[in-house]
């Protein structure tokens, strides 16, 4: 697609499961971002990639978040042991060298 | 470290009327300024961006806003709204160069009113 692309859209999911959000970026785009949106914010820095390494991870709120993206195009957010206060809007944008496009967000509850 | 205060959370505006969103930031270098918009179940979209040269930048959608180094401010604009531009606006600071994470302002909300 010509797009960045988020799955699932929604997710619901229990306390104490683990979850795996996935973003396709916008082919050729060498730079991936993941932000959080929490209600009546605005989004909150991860991570960001070049290529398939972490270059700045201080945005992730403990070791319980993680995030790879092993051949430097879609990237995979992985949250262990998800708490209710997770649950928010997470954002992935990617970049070439500028502008950033967002997709549309995956819709995390936990219940 | 690099901070954005949207002063307004919620603006209430009538349809043809103009309208003022307010961005203040903080940073002791050289930034980069954006301004995007949410709608309603859509992704973020980009407004407009200061990176350098010309203060006055001008948007999509009839949008202009102004960066002002003394007072630290990049005021989103527009003389005349629409229902349509009823939206989520979030004003963007980030370091000069590419591929840095943008940090972002709590949103203001626009709410046209007929």
């Amino acid at each position: 697609g010509a797009g960045v692309s988020q799955t699932p859209s929604n997710k619901v999911t229990e306390k104490g499961k683990y979850v795996e959000l996935r973003c396709d970026p916008i082919s050729g785009h060498t730079a991936l971002y993941w932000y959080r949106q929490s209600l009546g914010q605005g989004p909150e820095f991860l991570i960001y990639f070049q290529g398939t390494g972490a270059a700045d991870d201080s945005g992730l709120p403990n070791d319980r978040f993680f995030a790879v993206r092993p051949e430097g195009s879609v990237s995979t957010l992985k949250i262990q042991r998800t708490e209710r206060g997770d649950s928010a809007v997470y954002l992935c944008a990617s970049s070439k060298g500028g502008e950033l496009f967002f997709g549309e967000g995956s819709r995390l509850t936990v219940l | 470290a690099q901070s954005v205060t949207q002063l307004d959370s919620q603006v209430p505006v009538f349809e043809e009327a103009p309208v003022e969103l307010r961005c203040n930031y903080s940073s002791s270098v050289s930034v980069y300024l954006f301004w995007y918009v949410q709608y309603p179940n859509q992704g973020l979209q980009l407004l407009l961006k200061y990176l350098s040269g010309s203060t006055l930048v001008k948007g999509i959608n009839g949008f202009e806003a102004e960066f002002n180094k003394s007072q630290t401010s990049f005021h989103l604009r527009k003389p005349s709204v629409h229902i349509s531009d009823t939206a989520e606006y979030f004003c963007a600071v980030s370091p000069p160069g590419g591929n840095t994470p943008l940090v972002f302002g709590k949103g203001t909300r626009l709410s046209v009113i007929a």
